[in-house]
C-alpha cells in the first residue's frame, strides 16, 4: 500500500496570503492528482501531473511534482475565500489506474 | 444535469438496522467505486465495479455489498449497521483505461448510526 503523507493538515490564514501543502511518499507514482472538496460536496479534480519535475499552473494555483515522482506541492497565490475546502492529493502506481488517496489539508481563508 | 448522483443525501438510523445507498452516473463510464471518507476526512476506496464485475474488493466486513444491476448504477448495501459505519460515503466513476483515471464524484451520503 502506497503511503501518502499531506502537510499541513490544517491551515488557517487571512486573504492574500500564499501558502503552499506538500504530499510526499516513499513510493513513486506514475501520475499525481490534486483534488479539491468543498464541505458537503465531493472531491473535483484540478491538476494531473504524470512528468517528474512537472510545473502546471491554473490561474493563482501552481502545482509541481517532484524529479523522483515521489512528492508533490502546491502552491496558491494570494488566496481567496473561496479557496476554502479540503485538498487531496491521489497518486497511482505498478499499473493500477485507482489512485489512492492522502489524508487531506484542511484550509480556511478568512476575509 | 448531474453526473455522479447518490441517494439519499443524509441517513440517520438505529444500530443493527439494514440500509442501502443508491448511485448513478450519466457520463457512459465503465467503472465505477464506493470509498468511506471518516470523521478525519481520510478518504477509503472500498469497491470498484468494471462493466458490473466487481474489480476491488478492499478489506471491507462482509456486511456492506455492493450491486451494479448495470454500468450505470452501483448500489451499496448494509447489513446490521454499525456505530463504526458513520460516516460519508461516497460513490465515483471513472473512464477505465483512461491513465491517469480521473474520479468523478458524486456529492456523498452522510450515514449517522445511532
Amino acid at each position: 500500500t502506497q503511503l501518502l503523507e499531506q502537510s499541513p493538515q490544517f491551515l488557517s490564514i487571512q486573504e492574500g496570503e500564499n501558502l503552499t501543502v506538500y504530499c510526499n511518499s516513499s513510493s513513486v507514482f506514475s501520475s499525481l492528482q490534486w483534488y479539491r472538496q468543498e464541505p458537503g460536496e465531493g472531491p473535483v479534480l484540478l491538476v494531473t501531473v504524470v512528468t517528474g519535475g512537472e510545473v502546471k499552473k491554473l490561474k493563482r494555483l501552481t502545482f509541481q511534482f517532484g524529479d523522483a515522482r515521489k512528492d508533490s506541492s502546491l502552491h496558491i497565490t494570494a488566496a481567496q475565500t473561496g479557496d476554502t475546502g479540503l485538498y487531496l492529493c491521489a497518486g497511482a502506481s505498478g499499473g493500477s489506474y485507482i489512485p489512492t488517496f492522502g489524508r487531506g489539508t484542511s484550509l480556511i481563508v478568512h476575509p | 444535469d448531474t453526473a455522479v448522483s447518490q441517494t439519499p443525501k443524509y441517513l440517520v438510523t438505529q444500530m443493527g438496522n439494514d440500509k442501502s445507498i443508491k448511485c448513478e452516473q450519466n457520463l457512459g463510464h465503465d467503472t465505477m467505486y464506493w470509498y468511506k471518507q471518516d470523521s478525519k476526512k481520510f478518504l477509503k476506496i472500498m469497491f470498484s465495479y468494471n462493466n458490473k464485475e466487481l474489480i476491488i474488493n478492499e478489506t471491507v466486513p462482509n456486511r456492506f455489498s455492493p450491486k451494479s444491476p448495470d454500468k450505470a448504477h452501483l448500489n451499496l448495501h448494509i447489513n446490521s449497521l454499525e456505530l463504526g459505519d458513520s460516516a460519508v460515503y461516497f460513490c465515483a466513476s471513472s473512464q477505465a483505461g483512461g491513465y491517469p483515471d480521473t474520479q468523478y464524484f458524486g456529492p456523498g451520503t452522510r450515514l449517522t448510526v445511532l
